[in-house]
């Protein structure tokens, strides 16, 4: 599975757009990458998964270069009840025959 | 009804206590893993299971073993438990049918080991 790398913290006002940036250099061709994002005390949730170029729903958009190498998770006017932990997982679409690894995330923190 | 229930949510025990974590859903889902959270280190797996018959060690299974019942019930067990064992638990489930990495997390269980 390819390592990822991400901030381990960010801070952001209320009302500012934060992208938070992942390495993954060694990702592979059947590689997606995927975003979960886990409230204190509670389990993650996955956000949002694309492939290449962007991809965006309601509560986010997901930014991949052309050599998919890092990506970018980018949160509109965010507000206090986006603070949590964002986290980077990449590989196969269905996960194949090994599991994702989540890592430690980056603590966004929301100030007002 | 939540899709995928964990108990119990609370757990205090003592050194050396056998425990039992439960798992269940309804989502008709034939994967499931269980997690462990500790403060600032993320979440790692402890084990996994890709159908009822498969069972798999994660990254941390020393001192974790686990039952898949059924295709919706998967316990963790800690044999003897120990105060480093305290954490937050986390059950999760994904569907492989889907082609999607979305797992779906429980509420999480959090055992305290005195």
């Amino acid at each position: 599975l390819a390592k990822t790398t991400q901030p381990i913290s960010m801070d952001s006002y209320e009302g500012q757009e934060v992208n938070i940036t992942c390495s993954h250099n060694n990702i592979a061709t059947n590689d997606y990458i995927t975003w979960y994002q886990q409230f204190p005390s509670q389990g993650p949730r996955f956000i949002i998964q694309g492939y290449k170029t962007k991809v965006t729903n309601e509560v986010a958009s997901l930014f991949i270069p052309a050599d998919r190498k890092s990506s970018t998770l980018s949160l509109p006017r965010v507000s206090l009840s986006d603070t949590a932990v964002y986290y980077c997982l990449v590989g196969p679409r269905n996960s194949g025959n090994t599991p994702l690894v989540f890592g430690k995330g980056t603590r966004l923190s929301v100030i007002a | 009804d939540a899709d995928v229930t964990q108990t119990p949510r609370n757990r205090i025990t003592k050194t050396g206590k056998r425990i039992m974590l439960e798992c269940s859903q309804t989502k008709g889902h034939d994967r499931m893993y269980w997690y462990r959270q500790d403060p600032g280190l993320g979440l790692r797996l402890i084990y996994y299971s890709f159908d009822v018959k498969d069972i798999n060690k994660g990254e941390i299974s020393d001192g974790y073993s686990v039952s898949r019942q059924a295709q919706a019930k998967f316990s963790l067990s800690l044999e003897s438990a120990i105060p480093n064992q305290t954490a937050l638990y986390f059950c999760a489930t994904s569907d492989r049918a889907s082609g999607s990495q979305e797992q779906y997390f429980g509420p999480g269980t959090r055992l305290t080991v005195t």
